[in-house]
C-alpha cells in the first residue's frame, strides 16, 4: 500500500516558469490538502478537495491552481514561479473531515531562482 | 481563524529524560488536537491525538494533555530514546476540513 505518493521530490525552477507537482493517493480518501512548509512557520493549507469535482481555497492560495478530476489525483499547479514559492510542499488526504488522521506525502522541494 | 502556537522552538534532552511541547490556540471551540512527528525528509505522521471530551490520553512512552479552560495541550514524551529526535508539530481543527498547525519544535535527543 503506497499511501500519499508525491512526485517530483525536488525541482529548482526559474522565475515566471510554470509546473505541476503530482499527487495520488491510494487510500480511497474524498479529502485531499496540499499544504507548504517554510523553516519556522509550521504547515500552511494552500488548497483542499472533498472530492472529485470539488476545490476549495486554503490559507495560502494566491499563485497556485488546483483540480481534483479523480479521487486518486490532486495535482497542485504553478503558473508563473516566484521566489516567494521557494518551499517544501506536502499533499496529504484523509478518509474523512480534519477530524481524522491526515496522511501525508513525502514532500516535494521547490526552489524559485 | 484558529492560531495555533507552540513552544519551545527547539528542545534538547538527555536520553532517558522527559520532553515536554506545549501549544496553545485561540479558539475556544476547537474540538481536535492531534500531533504529527516528522522525520528528516519525510512527511509528517500522526502520532497521538485527543479529542476535547478527554482531558489525557496515553500511548507506551507518548501522552497528550488538554485543558480547555486554559486553551492548551502538551505532549509529553517519557524515556526518550534516540529515535524519538525529530520535528514535532502540534494542531487544532474546529470540526473543519482545514487544520491549523503550530511553527513546531525540533527535539534532539542526546546519547
Amino acid at each position: 500500500n503506497a499511501g500519499v505518493t508525491q512526485t517530483p521530490k525536488f525541482r529548482i525552477l526559474k522565475i515566471g516558469q510554470s509546473m505541476t507537482l503530482q499527487c495520488t493517493q491510494d487510500m480511497n480518501h474524498n479529502y485531499m490538502y496540499w499544504y507548504r512548509q517554510d523553516p519556522g512557520m509550521g504547515l500552511k493549507l494552500i488548497y483542499y478537495s472533498v472530492g472529485a469535482g470539488i476545490t476549495d481555497k486554503g490559507e495560502v492560495p494566491n499563485g497556485y491552481n488546483v483540480s481534483r478530476s479523480t479521487t486518486e489525483d490532486f495535482p497542485l499547479r504553478l503558473e508563473l514561479a516566484a521566489p516567494s514559492q521557494t518551499s517544501v510542499y506536502f499533499c496529504a488526504s484523509s478518509r474523512d473531515r480534519g477530524t481524522t488522521e491526515a496522511f501525508f506525502g513525502q514532500g516535494t522541494r521547490l526552489t524559485v531562482v | 481563524g484558529e492560531n495555533v502556537e507552540q513552544h519551545p522552538s527547539t528542545l534538547s534532552v538527555q536520553e532517558g529524560d522527559s520532553a515536554v511541547i506545549k501549544c496553545t490556540y485561540s479558539d475556544s471551540a476547537s474540538n481536535y488536537f492531534p500531533w504529527y512527528k516528522q522525520e528528516l525528509g519525510k512527511g509528517p505522521q500522526l502520532i497521538i491525538d485527543i479529542r476535547s471530551n478527554v482531558g489525557e490520553k496515553k500511548d507506551q512512552r507518548i501522552a497528550v494533555t488538554l485543558n480547555k479552560t486554559a486553551k492548551h495541550f502538551s505532549l509529553h514524551i517519557t524515556e526518550t530514546q534516540p529515535e524519538d529526535s525529530a520535528v514535532y508539530f502540534c494542531a487544532a481543527t474546529l470540526n473543519d476540513y482545514k487544520l491549523s498547525f503550530g511553527a513546531g519544535t525540533t527535539v534532539t535527543v542526546r546519547a
